[in-house]
């Protein structure tokens, strides 16, 4: 079956690591979300990218990086100048044609800082 | 440019009705409803595009208020399994391919026996 999977499900982090959640989707689709939930704050965009070797920031991107060399993955770095990372991160992918259905979501990444 | 949704909760017993809106202060081109469980991803629940379209999905159904450039989700009957919070996502009227959607903070919704 097509789907979205992120790893880690859990992830800890420590004071001034950089790390890496990784997003691999098999529904061909072209673009890919990273969002970041926080409670009572609804889902916040950090990056997002149509084509490959292509992303533009969000409204969220500092302290965050991405990179999209192949059209199945899309990792997010949460780097240390993120002085607030503790969240739950989902990352999505969609189809870029018109009305043709919404996002797919992974099953997210909690991450919290140790 | 992040919707509002309203109510913040709802709280319901099994079998009872409950509206969700969704309102923009920019024209909106789509609305996307989206259910989440507890610790778990949004689940896509229906798109609705401009024109006034409505859709229905099991007892779930929304409609698409171009002029007041606000949707609004009905549920009726409603069932255990519909408690979570629901987001909507606009995709504001750019006239292109769908590509960022800016949510609400979401309604939780609690249904109890």
């Amino acid at each position: 079956d097509g789907g979205i999977t992120q790893s880690p499900k859990y992830l800890f982090r420590k004071e001034g690591q950089n790390v890496t959640l990784s997003c691999e989707q098999n529904l061909n689709h072209d673009a890919m979300y990273w969002y970041r939930q926080d409670p009572g704050q609804g889902l916040r965009l950090i990056y997002y990218s149509q084509i490959v070797n292509d992303f533009q920031k969000g409204d969220i991107a500092e302290g965050y990086s991405v990179s999209r060399e192949k059209k199945e993955s899309f990792p997010l770095t949460v780097t240390s100048a993120q002085k607030n990372p503790t969240a739950f991160y989902l990352c999505a992918s969609s189809t870029t044609g018109m009305g043709v259905g919404g996002y797919t979501f992974g099953s997210g990444t909690r991450l919290t800082v140790v | 440019q992040q919707p509002v949704q309203s109510p913040q909760a709802v709280i319901l017993r099994e079998g009872e009705d409950a509206v969700i809106n969704c309102s923009s202060s920019k024209a909106l081109y789509s609305v996307h409803w989206y259910r989440q469980k507890h610790g778990e991803a949004p689940v896509f629940l229906m798109i609705l595009l401009k024109g006034g379209e409505q859709k229905g999905h099991e007892k779930i159904s929304a409609s698409f208020n171009e002029k007041k450039q606000q949707s609004s989700l009905y549920l009726t009957a409603s069932q255990l399994s519909y408690s979570g919070t629901y987001f909507c996502g606009t995709d504001f009227d750019r006239g292109s391919t769908l590509g960022r959607l800016y949510f609400g903070r979401g309604t939780q919704l609690t249904v109890w026996p």
